[in-house]
């Protein structure tokens, strides 16, 4: 299964915005994939927050505020989560996911401390 | 609202079996895909298996093919994975996932509180 990168930690202070990043393996094309995300604060099982293919075909996870949103970079063959006006609940760790071929395949996540 | 819990976690020694189970209520059972996916201590997340609403398509993750099988009972609204020849590396919380649909290819968006699985001797 192919290997999704993400940084293992960021961090930003409230009120600023956060790029989360997910480099897809250079044999897999990000333009070709729907991009899932998850939050997951600790004790808790993961929270699905959205999916992005592109602009036209995004969608939101119920209850999930819009200042969650997905993109993609196709020159760095990444896909992104934006996390504008940060706030200090939106300390967790963060996981993006694939399906690339008969089976779901996650990043290694990366850990988000809102300072 | 949407409630899946998980059962069956415990100790047990590297070789031997272990079978979890995943009650399911809030939601038509028999119209979702379900998925496993586990996180060992200190890790990130790992899909392990999926099965279809009728079982009619399956998926296993490489690290578990040939030792753990999934399977559903509708009637019970419950979901199970067989775990034989477990391995210290099996050790994890194991969640049990909704789908947004009933093929494995859809996304899991509920899970589970998870249940803790630890292989050691």
């Amino acid at each position: 299964q192919p290997v999704l990168t993400q940084p293992p930690s960021s961090s930003a202070s409230p009120g600023e915005s956060a790029r989360l990043t997910c480099t897809l393996p250079s044999d897999i094309n990000v333009g070709s994939y729907n991009i899932y995300w998850y939050q997951q604060k600790p004790g808790s099982p993961p929270r699905y927050l959205l999916y992005y293919y592109s602009d036209s075909d995004k969608g939101q996870g119920s209850g999930v505020p819009s200042r969650f949103s997905g993109s993609k970079d196709a020159s760095a063959n990444t896909g992104i989560l934006l996390i504008s006006g940060l706030q200090s609940e939106d300390e967790a760790d963060y996981y993006c996911m694939i399906w690339p071929s008969n089976a779901w395949v996650f990043g290694g996540g990366t850990k988000l401390t809102v300072l | 609202e949407v409630q899946l819990v998980e059962s069956g976690g415990g100790l047990v020694q590297p070789g031997r079996s272990l079978r979890l189970s995943c009650a399911a209520s809030g939601f038509t059972f028999d119209d979702y895909a379900m998925h496993w996916v586990r996180q060992a201590p200190g890790k990130g997340l790992e899909w392990v298996s999926g099965i279809s609403w009728n079982s009619g398509s399956i998926g296993y993750a490489d690290s578990v093919k040939g030792r753990f099988t999934i399977s559903r009972d509708n009637a019970k609204n419950s979901l199970y994975l067989q775990m034989n020849s477990l391995r210290a590396e099996d050790t994890a919380l194991y969640y049990c996932a909704k789908s947004a649909g009933g093929m494995i290819r859809q996304k899991p968006d509920y899970w589970g509180q998870g249940t803790l699985v630890t292989v050691s001797s």
